[in-house]
């Protein structure tokens, strides 16, 4: 019954190649987030979905196209990998209509070795 | 832009005693949210506990404490009786309401030793 999941758990690839995360949650949230956490464990947010609409891109490269297609899932596919985007990456959600509690539930995690 | 702050980078106790950590933001709004998140070394972000700005009563789950001062815009954790599934990455952040991300402080790293 997990409530946030991502695929896959580990992605090691080589420069220049072109990947995909998915995430998938089944809480019902109308939101759905992902996250970048850097080798010093800093987590910054990259994009905001709330029912399947960008609301936050926040000056993430191009390379890096989210996508949702339908309120539980928000896929990443990140083009053109570089070493600078090695990194665990996570999604995260939670419900927002009506004045929800805003609390954010998150994935297990994505780690990315771009060698 | 609101901004967290986590002065601690590493902390180191024993089994069972008690331990605080800090965290301070800078937000001139008045309707927020924060939260304190646990990474263990498995990596998930676990949920420790939330607060409501507008809420004066410290949040409370278990051993797991807040100290809530508004006016100073600090939101220490509190651990007591600390056991060792405790060791972890702790993580203080912000949400605006309304403003659909979170602002994270830059993580403590706690150690719970036997």
């Amino acid at each position: 019954d997990t409530a946030v999941s991502q695929t896959p758990k580990y992605l090691v690839t080589q420069m220049g190649n072109d990947k995909s995360i998915k995430c998938e949650q089944n809480l019902g949230h109308d939101t759905m987030y992902w996250y970048k956490q850097d080798s010093k464990k800093f987590l910054k947010i990259m994009f905001s979905y709330n029912n399947k609409e960008l609301i936050i891109n926040e000056t993430v490269p191009n390379r890096f196209s989210p996508k949702s297609p339908d309120k539980a899932h928000l896929n990443l596919h990140i083009n053109s990998l570089e070493l600078g985007d090695s990194a665990v990456y996570f999604c995260a959600s939670t419900y927002r209509k009506g004045g929800g509690e805003e609390t954010q539930y998150f994935g297990p995690g994505t780690r990315l070795l771009v060698l | 832009a609101q901004t967290v702050t986590q002065s601690q980078p590493e902390m180191s106790v024993q089994e069972a005693e008690t331990v605080t950590l800090s965290c301070t933001y800078d937000t001139s709004e008045n309707n927020y949210y924060l939260f304190w998140y646990k990474q263990p070394p498995s990596r998930q972000m676990i949920l420790v506990i939330r607060q409501e700005a507008y809420k004066q009563q410290n949040a409370t789950e278990n051993r797991f404490s807040v100290n809530f001062q508004k006016a100073a815009k600090s939101f220490s954790l509190k651990i007591s009786d600390s056991q060792l599934g405790d060791t972890a990455m702790y993580f203080c952040a912000f949400n605006r309401k309304g403003a659909q991300k979170l602002v994270f402080g830059q993580g403590t790293r706690l150690t719970i030793n036997p």
